[in-house]
């Protein structure tokens, strides 16, 4: 079955750096792969998405790179700001037909003045 | 995108009473599900809500404890019944509107506590 894998937090980085979140996959056939963001309180909002291999979703400075090679779905961001505090979560899903979503188990990110 | 709206955003329950939670989207949508997010936890996937007949219920989860209701393709229910403490979460609506790559989006969730 459909398993999502996402690298364990909490992180903490300080503002300005660089962050990477790991996310690898395993599936059957062509799943879309998502990155939620659950801010402090609130429900969880989608972060971005990439629908096959090769596909870059970007939003908010974030960049994730669909790679089928390596299975992985990796959030990139280049500098990181204290806003940005929140619990990432990576999904698989949405095979045609198939919308139910597979979640990793979130990693919660702090970020310091 | 679909605007989604959870009602109650919060609530605090006695134990061994019921709650219904009300998911309505501002738009048609093909495909309705219900998760839920324990404290400190991902998101399981509790049912898919059919329209016009019985909810598809995941492993671990069934009718009787978690009664479902989608009249029409706007609207469903999740009835949390006979709760107990460990029925404490965030209680999420999602919401599809089908094809491939679809984005699926979410409500921001119903926070129930059960003491």
């Amino acid at each position: 079955g459909n398993s999502v894998t996402q690298m364990e937090g909490p992180v903490t980085l300080s503002e300005e750096a660089f962050l990477t979140i790991n996310c690898t996959y395993t599936a059957t056939g062509y799943p879309s792969l998502f990155w939620y963001v659950q801010y402090p309180g609130e429900g969880l909002q989608l972060l971005l998405k990439a629908t096959k291999a090769d596909d870059k979703g970007s939003n908010k400075g974030f960049e994730a790179t669909y790679r089928k090679e390596t299975t992985s779905f990796h959030l990139e961001k280049g500098s990181v700001q204290v806003s940005d505090s929140a619990v990432y979560f990576c999904a698989l899903g949405g095979n045609f037909g198939n919308e139910k979503l597979t979640f990793g188990t979130g990693t919660r990110l702090t970020i310091i003045p | 995108s679909a605007v989604i709206s959870q009602k109650p955003s919060r609530d605090i329950c006695q134990r061994g009473t019921s709650l219904t939670i009300q998911c309505q989207v501002d738009s048609q949508v093909t495909m309705m599900f219900w998760y839920r997010q324990q404290p400190g936890q991902s998101l399981t996937l509790i049912a898919t809500a059919n329209q016009g007949s019985e909810a598809t219920y995941e492993s671990g989860f069934v009718i009787d404890k978690f009664p479902i209701s989608r009249p029409n393709l706007t609207f469903s229910t999740l009835t949390v019944s006979n709760m107990s403490p460990e029925d404490s979460s965030i209680y999420l609506c999602s919401v599809s509107q089908g094809g491939t790559g679809n984005t699926i989006y979410f409500g921001e969730g119903s926070w129930l506590t059960v003491v």
